[in-house]
């Protein structure tokens, strides 16, 4: 089943955050988040396996709670480079160990 | 340039022609993935080689697609009598196999695909 994104569209200011969250109805193994832009590639930013462990990337951090399938990417004051489509891409627990289940996307702008 | 290249990158066919994609993977990944992404989806996942073998296809998939990496190398994705349908962007993507479900899949560009 394809994980749930929320919300589907945020809109900020430079400088302010934003919270991204990716919800499964099923046992989740990992967790991989992408940056999309538009007309490009998908570009990984960060992996999270079960065990709720929270990872970061410059001001770019996530987590994952493993009981609750859930992950939330979390960005922190904004950059204007940060403007693109988000995606949380899941493997499930128990079945294939490779292929990425996708959610339809957040679409992040950044205003200045 | 060391990551994933495709090619073409765009491809605008008539109904009911065959068209052909290539992914050539970073070097030394032996996984090698293909995507296909519509307008406000993410990435649905179509097919996966580990080095040369096929090891899983999607339903999506129907006898109309056929997908091959010969010698574990280079991959290609070929479409026979295409459907306005089939118009999407089609991405390839390759990981180094590490720990199950730990593999970093890197994307390439795509393939963006017009059926008129």
């Amino acid at each position: 089943q394809q994980p749930v994104q929320s919300p589907q569209a945020v809109i900020l200011r430079e400088g302010e955050d934003a919270v991204i969250n990716c919800s499964s109805s099923k046992a989740l193994y990992s967790v991989h988040w992408y940056r999309q832009k538009h007309g490009e590639a998908p570009v990984f930013l960060m992996i999270l396996l079960k065990g709720g462990e929270q990872k970061g990337h410059d001001k770019i951090s996530a987590s994952f709670n493993e009981k609750k399938q859930q992950s939330s990417l979390y960005l922190t004051a904004s950059q204007l480079s940060y403007s693109g489509t988000y995606f949380c891409g899941t493997v499930g627990s128990g079945g294939s160990n490779y292929k990425l289940t996708f959610g339809k996307g957040t679409l992040l702008t950044v205003n200045p | 340039d060391t990551g994933v290249s495709q090619d073409p990158r765009h491809k605008i066919t008539k109904r009911g022609q065959n068209v052909t994609f290539r992914c050539d993977p970073i070097s030394e990944h032996n996984r090698l993935y293909w995507y296909r992404q519509t307008l406000g989806q993410g990435p649905e996942f179509l097919t996966y080689f580990q080095n040369e073998a096929q090891l899983e296809k999607s339903r999506l998939l129907s006898d109309r697609f056929s997908a091959e990496r010969p010698k574990g190398s280079f991959s290609t994705l070929e479409i026979q009598r295409t459907e306005q349908g089939d118009s999407a962007m089609y991405l390839c993507a390759s990981s180094l196999e590490r720990f199950s479900g730990r593999d970093t899949q890197y994307f390439g560009p795509g393939t963006r695909l017009t059926v008129l």
